[in-house]
């Protein structure tokens, strides 16, 4: 079982920056894609960003592009969401997550708990 | 990009029910397409991937069926720990969607 752990999220002022990081099992980190999902209070899920296993690729939302960027920290096996100009509807609860067979595209069948983030003045 | 809507947004079922949700692409996506249960407070959990293969350790009541742009997924018996929200993604192409989710909620 792969184990993900998010943390980084907390309250931050509009237009402020955040980072986030999942941590991923060492025996996954190497082989696999890594995902950021979000969900809004009371609101669907959203899909956020994706980083290749070997972090040559890179694929953001349109809600994420030009303001957050995903970068991996293979020393550490964790995942970094990098989020900048921060808005009101950036609120939300932030899963990573990460595809059954470890591409890009696949299924997500192992999540984190969620790491909060509030955008607010 | 590729949307999907799900419908209904909400239904209500009692125990037992046999429950269908319907989820449709904005274009043909094969059968590059997952579902996943939410439970309250809880992240998503994989029940059904490639349109119709069940997740290990899911229950053999859960079942998905369809392909190009109309997806079903079946519920044949519901039980208590069933009641939650159910989304739909494509996994065709990035960016990967989700469609708004379907709320099973008892009678």
């Amino acid at each position: 079982q792969v184990h993900l752990m998010e943390s980084g999220g907390g309250v931050v002022q509009p237009g402020k920056s955040l980072r986030l990081s999942c941590e991923v099992s060492a025996s996954t980190f190497s082989s696999s894609a890594i995902h950021w999902v979000r969900q809004g209070p009371g609101k669907g899920l959203e899909w956020v960003a994706v980083i290749s296993y070997d972090g040559s690729n890179t694929y953001y939302g349109d809600s994420a592009k030009g303001r957050f960027a995903i970068s991996r920290d293979t020393s550490k096996n964790t995942v970094h969401l990098e989020m900048t100009s921060l808005r009101d509807e950036d609120t939300a609860i932030y899963y990573c997550a990460t595809p059954r067979d470890g591409s890009e595209e696949a299924p997500f069948d192992n999540w984190g708990h969620g790491t909060w983030v509030t955008v607010s003045s | 990009d590729i949307q999907m809507t799900q419908s209904p947004s909400s239904l209500s079922a009692s125990v037992g029910d046999r429950v269908t949700i319907t989820c449709r692409a904005s274009q043909s996506i094969m059968t590059y397409l997952s579902w996943y249960q939410q439970r309250p407070g809880t992240a998503p959990k994989l029940l059904i991937y490639a349109a119709s293969s069940l997740e290990s350790g899911v229950p053999s009541r859960f079942s998905g069926s369809g392909s190009g742009t109309d997806f079903t997924l079946t519920i044949s018996s519901l039980q208590p720990e069933d009641f939650g929200t159910y989304y739909c993604q494509q996994n065709y192409g990035s960016p990967l969607t989700f469609g708004g989710g379907t709320k099973v909620e008892t009678k």
